[in-house]
């Protein structure tokens, strides 16, 4: 049983170009979380999504990012016109249900604005 | 403003000796805590938790305490081994009150554990 399963594991993108991070929840979970990680700071929350619902993005920026959970395939955090600032580690969790108890981290997609 | 606070970002410990690591919060509405090690270029690993509602728990060579009153919270590894070195991240749960339990982490202690 594979764990959660995140691609690619580094991205360059330059500025103003469009970066896609992938996430495949573990077999059976049906909630993904999106985190990030600056450098030098810890993660912080950006998302909530079970399949095909956005349930909480209230740690998203309003402008330049998305995100989705289709009913078939991954999870796709999307990125529009990137700058330097949004460069970072983006760490994807799944969970069986809602829970307050932690869940299961990917290794993260690690992106690189030039 | 930090809600979680890890105040020292390194740690270095010999072999067999007691690693202490601490973690301090500020909101009271979190009722659940957890720690992750983390290793480079991984992701986040759950180590152990604690509710709330309790002041200790242990999993064979971790111990998490609470101190509610004090809003710290400390893991305690003993005896140290070399494969612990990694970086240790405290978090802790709160709802959000938009549907999802969100987790809020402090920066992180690196530790280093001398053979």
């Amino acid at each position: 049983n594979a764990g959660v399963m995140q691609n690619p594991r580094h991205l360059v993108r330059r500025r103003g170009q469009e970066a896609r991070l992938r996430c495949s929840p573990m077999k059976g979970h049906s909630h993904v979380y999106w985190y990030r990680q600056l450098p030098e700071e810890g993660l912080k929350f950006m998302v909530y999504l079970q399949k095909e619902n956005i349930i909480d993005e209230s740690g998203m920026p309003k402008e330049r990012f998305s995100a989705e959970f289709p009913k078939e395939g991954p999870s796709i955090l999307r990125i529009q016109q990137v700058v330097r600032g949004d460069s970072a580690a983006y760490f994807c969790a799944s969970s069986p249900d809602s829970t307050n108890y932690g869940y299961t981290f990917g290794s993260g997609t690690r992106l690189t604005v030039v | 403003d930090q809600q979680v606070k890890q105040n020292s970002p390194s740690l270095s410990v010999q072999e067999g000796r007691i690693s202490i690591l601490n973690c301090d919060y500020t909101n009271s509405m979190f009722d659940y805590f957890l720690w992750y090690k983390k290793y480079p270029a991984e992701g986040p690993t759950f180590l152990i938790s604690i509710s709330s509602i309790k002041d200790k728990n242990e999993d064979g060579r971790f111990t998490v305490f609470l101190n509610k009153s004090a809003k710290h919270l400390s893991l305690h590894i003993v005896p140290s081994q070399p494969g612990d070195s990694a970086v240790y991240f405290c978090a802790a749960s709160a709802y959000s009150g938009a549907g999802s339990y969100q987790l809020t982490f402090g920066k992180g202690t690196k530790l280093s554990v001398i053979p």
